[in-house]
């Protein structure tokens, strides 16, 4: 199982939005609405931000939100602030004997 | 408060063996899959091996397969990863998490992380 494809780096300005992207295939990202999204920053554990597509957890920003057409979902953050800096990774459950795939990873930057 | 607390990291040779825990607390530990997750340094995050709640059905990474077995207690609200025939590319933060409730899936996101244990292997 490949890992999903995000692009290696976002960047905007503070109170701006934007989208990362996270590319898999019919396996996984196209084939089940299970994809989540987890916010890293240095040094600490990932956070959940995002499931199913387009769920938040409770407690989290609805600055956050995900969508997903065909075999690539995305996440957008909206307003963005500083504290937004940090790494962001989506994952997808496969179906299949290895159960769940994680993304390549993006990090975001606030100018 | 709901808490994953990992240990049994530590440094290890090549080909050795190690068996880390995870203790849970304040939550009903039986019913919900577990997983572990690593990150090896500066690095992404890499999904190796998940249980279901029951411990009857397991899973793990094409990387580890055959080499870590994962395992529950749910007396004792624990969760094992047993690593066998470890490599240099073992090398990583191992992260215990917990599952979202079963609905229509017991595997659909991570909601709750611990802090990570340290595994090196190197001679």
């Amino acid at each position: 199982q490949s890992a999903l494809t995000q692009p290696a780096s976002v960047s905007g300005s503070p109170g701006q939005s934007i989208t990362i992207s996270c590319t898999g295939t019919s396996r996984d990202v196209g084939g089940y609405d299970y994809v989540s999204w987890y916010q890293q920053h240095p040094g600490k554990a990932p956070k959940l931000i995002i499931y199913d597509v387009n769920s938040r957890p409770s407690g989290v920003s609805n600055r956050f939100s995900g969508s997903k057409s065909g075999n690539t979902a995305s996440l957008t953050i909206s307003g963005l602030q500083a504290e937004d800096e940090g790494d962001y990774y989506c994952t997808s459950f496969t179906g299949s004997r290895t159960l769940y795939v994680f993304g390549t990873g993006t990090k975001v930057t606030v100018l | 408060e709901i808490q994953l607390l990992e240990s049994g990291g530590g440094l290890v040779q090549p080909g050795g063996s190690l068996r880390l825990s995870c203790a849970a607390s304040g939550f009903t530990f039986s019913n919900y899959a577990m997983g572990w997750v690593r990150q090896a340094p500066g690095r992404g995050l890499d999904w190796v091996s998940s249980i279901r709640n029951s411990g009857a059905n397991t899973y793990y990474a094409d990387s580890v397969m055959g080499r870590f077995t994962i395992s529950r207690d749910n007396s004792k609200n624990t969760v094992s990863l047993l690593m066998n025939g470890l490599r240099a590319e073992d090398t990583a933060i191992y992260f215990c998490a917990k599952y979202l409730e079963c609905s229509s899936n017991c595997y659909r996101a991570f909601d709750i992380w611990g802090q990570g244990t340290l595994v090196t292997v190197s001679s």
